[in-house]
């Protein structure tokens, strides 16, 4: 699976939009990019992935550039229950073992 | 739907003991589910992946005889970390993989202390 480089931390000011950087310039034409956060002492959890095409759900947005060398992730209006350690993993989907390789990720904090 | 749980939340437990976690996916059904350890300030280590009805795949390093891996049924696997000792204190967390994309649904994780 390609590696991934994210910047080790961010803050964010409530209610403004958060937005999470993440360069894989080795991934493959068969790899998704996945964000997973964790919340401190507890599980992670699946935000969003995608392909090549820009994605949206309730959680957050991911747009992929046109080469899918990077991608970023928005938080549109990020709240104090954002604050947490974000992971962007790529991989590729019909892996039969599905395994997920976590980095170090972006700690983010989202400050009043 | 895609809810993970464990059990034990938290565990202590003396030097030498054996302890259980149990992974369970509560509102589907998981072929595969995977083991991951955490030391504080670090990111998720994979540990093993856990196939129903088969032996687990353990990543390299990590000794498949002190971490037992059952995984007896499609909502239900556990790891049994033997002859504990404090360096094996850790957050341990599963998670159980569904869907066309393998989406991954993680476990509250277990946090474990031997002394």
């Amino acid at each position: 699976d390609a590696k991934t480089t994210q910047p080790p931390s961010m803050d964010c000011a409530e209610g403004r939009a958060a937005n999470l950087p993440c360069n894989h310039s080795t991934i493959s034409g068969n790899e998704y990019v996945y964000w997973y956060r964790q919340i401190h002492s507890q599980g992670p959890q699946y935000i969003i992935h995608g392909l090549k095409n820009n994605e949206t759900n309730e959680m957050a947005s991911l747009i992929i550039t046109e080469d899918r060398k990077s991608s970023t992730l928005i938080l549109p209006h990020a709240t104090l229950r954002d604050t947490a350690v974000y992971y962007c993993i790529v991989r590729v989907v019909s892996d039969s073992w599905g395994k997920l390789q976590f980095g170090a990720g972006t700690q983010v904090v989202v400050t009043p | 739907g895609a809810v993970v749980s464990q059990h034990p939340s938290w565990v202590i437990c003396k030097s030498g003991t054996s302890v259980k976690i149990e992974c369970r996916s509560l509102d589907f059904q998981a072929t595969t589910m995977f083991w991951y350890r955490q030391f504080p300030k670090q990111s998720l280590m994979l540990m093993a992946t856990s196939n129903e009805g088969s032996k687990a795949t353990y990543e390299q390093g990590v000794e498949k005889d002190k971490f037992l891996i059952n995984h007896a049924s499609l909502t239900l696997s556990t790891l049994t970390v033997t002859s504990a000792h404090p360096e094996d204190s850790s957050f341990y967390i599963c998670s159980a993989r569904r869907g066309p994309y393998n989406e991954q649904f993680f476990g509250p994780g277990t946090r474990l202390t031997v002394l």
